[in-house]
C-alpha cells in the first residue's frame, strides 16, 4: 500500500510553460515534505521542502503547494526549461526530519525545446 | 567536498554469492540510510543508522545486512545474492542535530545485476 502516491509517470510540457507535478499521500502523520530531482545515471538531488504548518514554499522558479485537507502537494516549475528534464521524487516524513522519508514512484518530466 | 560516495558503481553477482557496498560521506552527518529504486516503486528505505554503532531496519530489509563501524562510513551486505535484489541501491545521509526539516544527500548509486 503505498502511502505516497505519484499517478502520473510522464508529463511533457514545451520550454517557457508551466510544468505542475502532483503528489498524494495518505497517512495524516506526515508533517514534512520534498521534492528531488534525478538525473540518469545520478542520485537524488534535493529540490524544495515544505513543512505542514505551510501551504507554499517559494525558490525561484520553483514552489511547492501543499493542500492537507487534500492530502495533496505539488510542485510547480515556471518557466519550464530543458535542463529541468529529469524524474521528480515527491518524498514525505512524520518526524519533520530526513530519517525515515517514503517516497513516490517518481514522475518523469520532459521540456521540450 | 565529495558528498557521499559509494564504491562499486556497479556490479554482477551470481544467485548466493555475497558482496558489501561502501558508502562514505564527508559532511559529518549522523545519519545515514540505504535505500532501493526499483521500477515504478520509487525508493524503498532497506536500514538506516543513527549513528556510529547503531542500526535499525527500514521498509525492506529482508536478506541484507548493515554496519556502521565508523561514523563517515555504512556498509550494506548481502550474503546470499538472489535475482529479486537487481536494483538500484542509493546511500543518502542527513544531519539531524543541527536543526530540523533537513534534507538527505544521495550518492551516485550502484547498479547490481543478480543472474
Amino acid at each position: 500500500d503505498q502511502q505516497v502516491k505519484q499517478n502520473s509517470p510522464s508529463l511533457s510540457v514545451q520550454e517557457g510553460r508551466i510544468s505542475i507535478l502532483n503528489c498524494d499521500y495518505t497517512n495524516s502523520m506526515f508533517d514534512y515534505f520534498l521534492w528531488y530531482k534525478k538525473y540518469p545515471a545520478e542520485g537524488p538531488t534535493f529540490l524544495i521542502s515544505i513543512s505542514s504548518i505551510k501551504d507554499k514554499n517559494e525558490d525561484g522558479r520553483f514552489t511547492v503547494f501543499l493542500n492537507k485537507s487534500a492530502k495533496h502537494l505539488s510542485l510547480h516549475i515556471v518557466p519550464s526549461q530543458p535542463g529541468d528534464s529529469a524524474v521528480y521524487f515527491c518524498a514525505a516524513s512524520a518526524d519533520g526530519s530526513a530519517r525515515q522519508l517514503t517516497f513516490g514512484s517518481g514522475t518523469q518530466l520532459t521540456v521540450l525545446p | 567536498n565529495a558528498g557521499v560516495t559509494q564504491t562499486p558503481k556497479f556490479r554482477v553477482l551470481k544467485t548466493g554469492q555475497s558482496m558489501t557496498l561502501l558508502c562514505a560521506q564527508d559532511m559529518n552527518h549522523e545519519y545515514m540510510y540505504w535505500y532501493r529504486q526499483d521500477p515504478g516503486m520509487g525508493l524503498r528505505l532497506i536500514h538506516y543508522s543513527v549513528g556510529e554503532g547503531t542500526t535499525a531496519k527500514g521498509e525492506v530489509p529482508d536478506g541484507y545486512n548493515v554496519s556502521r563501524l565508523k561514523k563517515q562510513n555504512f556498509l550494506l551486505g548481502l550474503e546470499s545474492a538472489a535475482p529479486s535484489q537487481t536494483s538500484v541501491y542509493f546511500c543518502a545521509s542527513s544531519n539531524l542535530r543541527a536543526r530540523l526539516h533537513t534534507e538527505a544527500f544521495f550518492g551516485q548509486g550502484t547498479r547490481l545485476t543478480v543472474v
